[in-house]
């Protein structure tokens, strides 16, 4: 069955830091793999994605991710975090049936301090 | 484009009544989805519609939850003799037909007390 793990609940980074939130996935075939972004009484907010090709991928907001299939990862990064980074962040996967049904993992909560 | 809509943003309810929740997505989006979010938890898949036609149903969709989609454009969702255990948000998503990204409506939090 298709999982996604997200390993840390919460991570705290000083602003100007970097950033790096991981991502498992258990997936039979080759995955639609996702960020999404939800700030307090906000909806979800596409981050970035990848479906084939490069396996580094650039997104909004100065974050990037990289498909690594050997360790069915998909980490999330920014070279430099700012205040307003501070919010959840859901790794998903497309699961298979043609039209995309995404699995999320449960979270990580980012705070950020000045 | 307004991006997807939801209302009410917020229902508190007492145990045993039915409450109906509304979506509206992105003009000209044929596919639309339901998702549950409980704290501290990802959102998890409920159903999805192509156009009118509901095509899955979570097993987290008891016989209490019906979700309809009239005419291929809004869709409701129905809980019938909600439980305290149904408290959540309740998120939905649409997007194109043959896209791959899904756009997110703000929600509806269900308080059952």
């Amino acid at each position: 069955a298709q999982s996604v793990t997200q390993p840390d609940i919460h991570i705290t980074v000083s602003e100007g830091a970097s950033l790096e939130l991981r991502c498992n996935y258990s997936y039979g075939a080759t995955p639609y793999l996702f960020w999404y972004v939800q700030s307090p009484g906000q909806g979800l907010q596409l981050l970035l994605k990848y479906f084939s090709g490069d396996t580094l991928v650039q997104g909004i907001k100065g974050f990037e991710a990289e498909f690594k299939r050997s360790q069915s990862s998909f980490n999330l990064r920014k070279p430099s975090v700012h205040w307003s980074d501070a919010a959840e962040y859901f790794c998903a996967v497309g699961a298979s049936g043609g039209y995309n049904k995404l699995i999320f993992g449960a979270g990580t909560r980012l705070a950020v301090h000045p | 484009d307004t991006g997807v809509s939801q209302d009410p943003r917020h229902k508190i309810t007492k145990r045993g009544q039915n409450v109906t929740f509304r979506c509206d997505p992105i003009s000209e989006h044929n596919r639309l989805y339901w998702y549950r979010q409980t704290l501290g938890q990802g959102p998890e898949f409920l159903t999805y519609f192509q156009n009118e036609a509901q095509l899955e149903k979570s097993r987290l969709l008891s016989d209490r939850f019906s979700a309809e989609r009239p005419k291929g454009s809004f869709s409701t969702l129905e809980i019938q003799r909600t439980e305290q255990g149904d408290s959540a948000m309740y998120l939905c998503a649409s997007s194109l037909d043959g896209g791959d990204e899904q756009y997110f409506g703000p929600g509806t939090r269900l308080t059952v007390t």
